[in-house]
């Protein structure tokens, strides 16, 4: 069965890095794109970033361009998402999840259950 | 960027009601909108993708429409686990906003 298990999450100075990792098993990984959804507690989930799934097409969303960096190990079967320049407003329980269908541009069927990141003083 | 609208923000209704939620893209989006469901402290499922697929295992009595800038989410007739807040997704290029979201709970 599909498993996606994030880590690395916790709490952080702003300014600071943290980087997440989302461990993937139960289909080939390879083959699917993946992307960090976020969700601030009570609120909405906000999409942060996509990868094809062979690591060579990216995109993120305004809030986090420049400062976030998603990137994909397939031989380690591991999605990555390096945060940089922290602020507060970036506290959020943050998943990974799986496209759902080959070839991009898809919704997504299958997600973790989530690390939270607090950016705190 | 295209902004993603949902209506109502929430609903009360009773159990057996059938129950709509609106979505709209501020831009034509064809079919490549998505349906998720979020319980209470549990993690988002998908529940219609391609505006009007219905994801394997998800009950008949969810369904999507619409196509372009107006989509719709219906559930034929509500039951008690059914409470949740429901969000659409525009897939059709990045960024892959989330609608706003709707909560629906039992009158």
């Amino acid at each position: 069965q599909v498993q996606l298990v994030e880590s690395g999450g916790g709490v952080v100075q702003p300014g600071r890095s943290l980087r997440l990792s989302c461990a993937a098993s139960g289909f080939t990984f390879s083959s699917y794109g993946m992307h960090w959804v976020r969700q601030a507690p009570g609120k909405g989930l906000e999409w942060v970033a996509v990868i094809s799934y062979d690591g060579s097409n990216k995109n993120y969303a305004d809030s986090v361009k420049g400062r976030f960096t998603i990137s994909r190990d397939n031989s380690k079967n591991t999605l990555y998402l390096e945060m940089n320049s922290l602020r507060a407003e970036d506290t959020a329980v943050y998943y990974c999840a799986k496209d759902a269908h080959y070839g991009g541009n898809s919704a997504t069927d299958f997600w973790g259950q989530g690390t939270l990141v607090t950016v705190s003083s | 960027d295209i902004q993603m609208t949902q209506s109502p923000s929430s609903l009360s209704a009773s159990v057996g009601d059938r129950v709509t939620i609106t979505c709209r893209a501020s831009q034509g989006i064809s079919n490549y909108l998505a349906w998720y469901q979020q319980k209470p402290g549990k993690v988002p499922k998908l529940l219609i993708y391609a505006a009007s697929t219905l994801q394997s295992g998800v009950p008949s009595r969810f369904s999507g429409s619409g196509s372009g800038t107006d989509f719709t989410l219906t559930i034929s007739s509500l039951q008690p686990e059914d409470v949740a807040t429901y969000y659409c997704q525009k897939y059709n290029s990045a960024p892959f906003t989330f609608g706003p979201g709707t909560k629906v709970d039992i009158k």
